[in-house]
């Protein structure tokens, strides 16, 4: 199975800050079947990102993905209150499917 | 609006079985595979398994593989995830999340808490 590492663990910023989070597959992701989501707490993931690049369906354009193969980014442009919260990503092109151990993102 | 709608939290012992359901409603119920996706306390996500509502086809995670049964009923857009012989490592929060069409989790149940506990 593909394992997904996310960095940093934690990542402390402010809001207006620009954010970066990292994804790394053990092995090429075929098609680019990267997905991020965002999960506050006590509530279900969030759907943001798949395909690497596409935003999902009501997502603001503060948030981009960006990467192929075996390193994926997400960026938050400008940081809003809302946005600080955990971010997890998933692998979708090989079985089974994997999800990273997640970034926290804090002020 | 598509929603899915999961049942209420559980307390098994060890050894035991759950089952949670999901309810969907606001979509056409054979048109999307329905999976399932657990998360431990201060974890990453974990899929588990999946159905094809409209065949009942499924596939599970191996690591479950003989523990995890996914069902579905068509009559009431319901799926239906069983998990035996239950034991502490299981304790976690249980998602119902349809695929949608770009393949990825669109749309997610409000979670189950599963405790198993002496």
């Amino acid at each position: 199975e593909i394992v997904l590492t996310q960095s940093p663990g934690t990542l402390s910023l402010s809001p207006g800050e620009r954010a970066t989070l990292s994804c790394r597959a053990g092995q090429s992701v075929s098609n680019s079947y990267l997905a991020w989501y965002q999960q506050r707490p006590g509530q279900a993931p969030r759907l943001l990102i798949y395909g690497a690049s596409s935003r999902a369906t009501g997502i603001p354009d503060r948030f981009s993905g960006s990467g192929s193969g075996t390193d994926f980014t997400l960026t938050i442009s400008r940081l809003e209150p809302e946005d600080f919260a955990v971010y997890y990503c998933q692998q979708y092109g090989s079985s089974p499917i994997t999800f990273g151990q997640g970034t926290r993102l804090e002020i | 609006q598509v929603q899915l709608v999961q049942s209420g939290a559980e307390v098994k012992k060890p050894g035991a079985s759950v089952k949670v359901s999901c309810k969907a409603s606001g979509y056409t119920f054979t048109r999307n595979y329905m999976h399932w996706v657990r998360q431990a306390p201060g974890q990453g996500p974990e899929w588990m398994g999946t159905v094809n509502p409209y065949g009942g086809s499924t596939s599970y995670a191996q690591k479950l593989q003989g523990r995890v049964t996914v069902t579905r009923d068509t009559s009431t857009s319901t799926v239906y995830m069983e998990l035996s012989s239950l034991r502490s490592e299981d304790t976690a929060v249980y998602y119902c999340a349809r695929l949608g069409t770009n393949d990825v989790f669109d749309v997610w149940g409000q979670g189950t808490m599963v405790t198993v506990s002496s």
